[in-house]
């Protein structure tokens, strides 16, 4: 039972570098989110998205894009990496509405150096 | 605006006893969902329990339970018998009801729960 899985689990980048995180889920969910969690701020919604070829800008976007191409995969893309985009993300799935959990990925810690 | 408010940055307790962490949250929505998860050391995300806004009853997972006070608005996870694998960080969130982002999480900041032998 793979669930939801990303890659890279760690990456170090210089600023200015550019890189794609990938996240898979194997349980057919609609929906999927990138979550970035910081120290002392709990998750906070990057961008998310209902459905293959949508998407949407959560709570923090600036700085990152995503696609979502394929039903089971959803790419968080950072063009031009900054030092505060050091964090760990982290990708979620779910069926979608108010009363289903989200299934989370193991989660990648980026620094950006 | 929504929001999770937990107000226990850290918590101590022993080994065998009962434990109640806070979570309150603020939204406008008469259809959401409360979440509580757990973060191990090891950093995955672990869902626990589910409370929905129209449930009458307070959820039930093993030693888990929420207790939902609708009016007050809070819905703190008691953890039963405690054990030292529940050392952990746990995040109470809820799901926003409008439109296309239903389902996505709102995350308090977490309370860091320390279990003593």
């Amino acid at each position: 039972n793979a669930g939801v899985t990303q890659t890279p689990k760690f990456r170090v980048l210089k600023t200015g570098q550019s890189m794609t995180l990938l996240c898979a889920q194997d349980m057919n969910h609609e929906y999927m989110y990138w979550y970035r969690q910081d120290p002392g701020m709990g998750l906070r919604l990057i961008h998310y998205s209902v459905g293959e070829g949508t998407t949407a800008k959560g709570e923090v976007p600036d700085g990152y894009n995503v696609s979502r191409l394929k039903k089971q995969n959803f790419l968080l893309g950072l063009e031009s990496a900054a030092p505060s985009q050091t964090s760990v993300y982290f990708c979620a799935s779910s069926r979608g509405g108010t009363n289903t959990e989200a299934f989370f990925g193991q989660g990648t810690r980026l620094t950006v150096v | 605006a929504q929001k999770i408010t937990q107000t226990q940055p850290g918590m101590f307790v022993q080994e065998k006893e009962a434990v109640t962490l806070d979570c309150t949250y603020d939204t406008s929505d008469q259809s959401y969902g409360l979440f509580w998860y757990k973060q191990p050391s090891s950093g995955e995300m672990i869902f626990l329990i589910y409370q929905g806004s129209y449930d009458e009853q307070n959820a039930t997972e093993g030693r888990y339970s929420l207790n939902f006070q609708k009016a007050r608005k809070s819905a703190n996870l008691v953890i039963s018998a405690s054990q030292l694998g529940d050392s952990a960080m746990y995040f109470c969130a809820m799901s926003q009801g409008r439109g296309g982002s239903q389902g996505n999480l709102i995350f308090g900041k977490g309370t860091k729960l320390s279990v003593k032998p």
